[in-house]
């Protein structure tokens, strides 16, 4: 089955500084990367994803980057503000959806 | 409310004892998810049912977990003989694939039931 491995576990900012938290899987049929936030005690939500036939997808200030190549995955998130705290999860699904795998989340600390 | 709603928030149980975990979906997804969380990890999938069929299950669901959805609409989640492992928050999720872009799945969790076995 699918492996994904999310890094860092934990990452700290400053408030105004760049985010980048990183994804591997071992799926070579998997093609379809959501990314969710979930905030202290509220449900996971997507912010963005990809699908594998683009290299690159952008939504204001985040972005998210495919190498189907290396099979890695990136959210980058820029010009950080204390609501973008939050656990991260990278996730990775097959065309057909029936399973999801999570990465085990990166909890983001912006600091004012 | 027109979200993922889930039945009930919590559940403390005794170690042996039966739960059932209730999930009502989106009206208009047909796909429905059972997701396993515990503290500082991912969600851990259990089991995918579309419509009424169940295509996919875990390994990780041993003979104690049932899932049904019995008319494609909402779902239960049964664990029989709980055990102290069993603690967790079990996430339900609904989608449908996107008219607009059938590449993607977007999955509307549900707040979640947390089961402490005591």
């Amino acid at each position: 089955g699918e492996n994904v491995e999310q890094h860092p576990s934990t990452l700290s900012v400053q408030e105004g500084d760049s985010a980048v938290i990183k994804c591997t899987y071992s799926d070579s049929a998997s093609n379809y990367f959501p990314w969710y936030k979930q905030e202290l005690g509220k449900r996971p939500q997507l912010i963005i994803d990809i699908r594998s036939n683009v290299g690159e997808k952008k939504d204001q200030r985040i972005a998210v980057t495919l190498n189907k190549t290396a099979k890695h995955f990136s959210l980058h998130i820029t010009e950080t503000q204390p609501e973008d705290s939050a656990v991260y999860f990278c996730a990775a699904s097959r065309s057909n959806f029936n399973k999801f795998y999570f990465g085990s989340g990166t909890k983001l600390n912006v600091k004012p | 409310d027109t979200g993922v709603s889930q039945d009930p928030r919590h559940k403390i149980t005794k170690r042996g004892q039966n739960v059932t975990f209730r999930c009502d979906p989106i009206s208009e997804h047909n796909r429905l998810y059972w997701y396993r969380q515990t503290l500082g990890q991912g969600p851990e999938f259990l089991t995918y049912f579309q419509n009424e069929a169940q295509l996919e299950k875990s390994r990780l669901l041993s003979d104690r977990f049932s899932a049904e959805r019995p008319k494609g609409s909402f779902s239960t989640l049964e664990i029989q003989r709980t055990e102290q492992g069993d603690s967790a928050m079990y996430l339900c999720a609904s989608s449908h694939r996107d008219r607009e872009d059938s590449g993607a799945n977007v999955l509307t969790f549900g707040a979640g039931s947390r089961l402490t076995v005591l």
